[in-house]
């Protein structure tokens, strides 16, 4: 089992639409979770940074932890063309040393107008 | 603006020539990192500086050497690319271990 998995998609929604884009993971030491957005053959952009459970928001953007359940969430409200790309979940905790980032293999993400 | 900046963006290198990719970043962060990033996959760490301590990951080809001769600058060598690493590399800055990461926009390597 890998420590985070993510579904890679393709998820087609139409511009307007709400998006809602998961990830699991298997230990619960993990503490910081982080969402970013890729770009096709472009770096990771850091989207949504948060620490421990809860929520928080920044724009059209919703991040969600829910620590109980190992889940994490983030949503995307009014949705554009220009959200296209692939999203990947990444977070880390004691157990790795604070060291690195252990990604989700990302989520690609289609908006038609 | 500050931002952390990979030079080439791409990269054409024949099989077993050496090749050094650089990274440069204005964030003045303690960490540097190198990622391999392969089609359809999670950037796979390779190293990473601590200030100067150097931390390599346990199953990253010796082939792979990185240098850091200040704060701002971190390099990327590969000594005998072989075709299966061909990838995008990408270079990334932390304040501090664990913490968010900044990518900079990827060095795209093809190796003939």
């Amino acid at each position: 089992q890998k420590e985070v998995e993510q579904d890679p998609g393709p998820l087609s929604v139409p511009e307007g639409a709400i998006v809602s884009l998961n990830c699991t993971y298997s230990n619960s030491a993990f503490q910081y979770f982080m969402w970013y957005r890729q770009y096709s053959r472009k770096g990771p952009e850091l989207l949504m940074y948060t620490y421990s459970s809860g929520n928080k928001e920044d724009g059209r953007f919703t991040a969600q932890v829910d620590k109980s359940s190992k889940y994490i969430s983030l949503f995307i409200r009014d949705s554009q063309p220009s959200d296209s790309a692939t999203y990947l979940c990444a977070m880390s905790g004691m157990n790795t040393g604070f060291q690195k980032l252990v990604f989700g293999t990302g989520t690609r993400l289609l908006v038609s107008p | 603006d500050a931002m952390v900046i990979q030079n080439p963006r791409y990269q054409v290198t024949q099989f077993g020539k050496p090749v050094t990719l650089s990274c440069s970043q204005t964030l003045n962060h303690n960490v540097m990192y190198w990622y391999q990033q392969k089609s359809s996959q999670a950037p796979k760490l390779l190293f990473h500086y601590y200030d100067k301590d150097f931390n390599n990951e346990a199953d990253t080809p010796d082939n792979f050497q990185s240098r850091r001769p200040n704060t701002s600058f971190c390099f990327l060598d590969i000594r005998s690319p072989g075709l299966g690493d061909a990838a995008m590399y990408l270079c990334a800055t932390s304040r501090d271990r664990g913490r968010d990461q900044y990518f900079g926009a990827g060095t795209r390597l093809s190796v003939l």
